[in-house]
């Protein structure tokens, strides 16, 4: 299948300071990548769809300015969590979406944010 | 009532047990069905992906849908300690009406113990 690299894996930062995740579709091109956030025993909650060389489409209730995504090539989606906070500890996890390829939803390791 | 409902569990089994896993959903659009398995602080990697009603299989997993009755399971047979994760079942309608974005399940959370 498809490889998906997300760096960092583990985070931890300062309330107050700015993150940000790279999502890399290492052997494929992906015009599409969403970012999921999901809390202990819970589900995968989609926060975003990101398509390339466009602005992300952000679900009800996610702040786009809290949560600055870019997908400015077809290989690479960043999210930035802006102003972290305490609540805003989570996993983040993306993945990328190949239409036509078995399966065709890939996801990355996840990145574990914890905001002191 | 949730789109697609899954049992979070902990479900829990010896060693060598055949395992089944459900989910239901509410949607007649979704029409591709996947499992997923998530090892703890890991991303979700796929195990099957079906597109029809009936049965697929692979190695010791089979995947179960029946459209009628809006239910899809998943089966593990012959169960490893190494099979202890969280599955996540994820549904879609079709891509071409623009609905490729998949609903997941909750996750149901499977121990085998030697």
């Amino acid at each position: 299948g498809a490889v998906v690299s997300q760096h960092p894996s583990w985070v931890i930062c300062k309330s107050g300071t700015s993150v940000k995740i790279e999502c890399r579709s290492l052997d494929f091109q992906a015009t599409t990548m969403f970012w999921y956030r999901q809390f202990p025993k819970q589900s995968l909650m989609l926060m975003a769809t990101s398509n390339e060389g466009s602005k992300a489409t952000y679900e009800q209730g996610v702040e786009k300015d809290k949560f600055l995504i870019n997908h400015a090539s077809l290989t690479l989606s960043t999210l930035t969590v802006t102003s972290a906070h305490p609540e805003d500890s989570s996993f983040y996890i993306c993945s990328a979406y190949v239409a036509g390829v078995p399966g065709e939803l890939f996801f990355g390791e996840g990145s574990r944010l914890t905001v002191l | 009532q949730k789109e697609v409902e899954q049992d979070p569990g902990p479900l829990s089994v010896p060693e060598g047990a055949i395992v089944s896993l459900n989910c239901t959903y509410s949607n007649s659009a979704f029409q591709y069905f996947m499992w997923y398995r998530q090892y703890s602080r890991k991303g979700p990697e796929l195990l099957m992906y079906t597109y029809s009603s009936g049965n697929k299989e692979d190695g010791r997993f089979t995947a179960q849908v029946d459209k009628s009755s809006k239910y899809i399971s998943l089966f593990i047979r012959d169960s490893q300690p190494s099979d202890s994760a969280t599955y996540l079942c994820a549904m879609r309608g079709l891509a071409s009406g623009g609905s490729y974005i998949p609903t997941f399940g909750r996750g149901t959370s499977l121990i085998v113990h030697p």
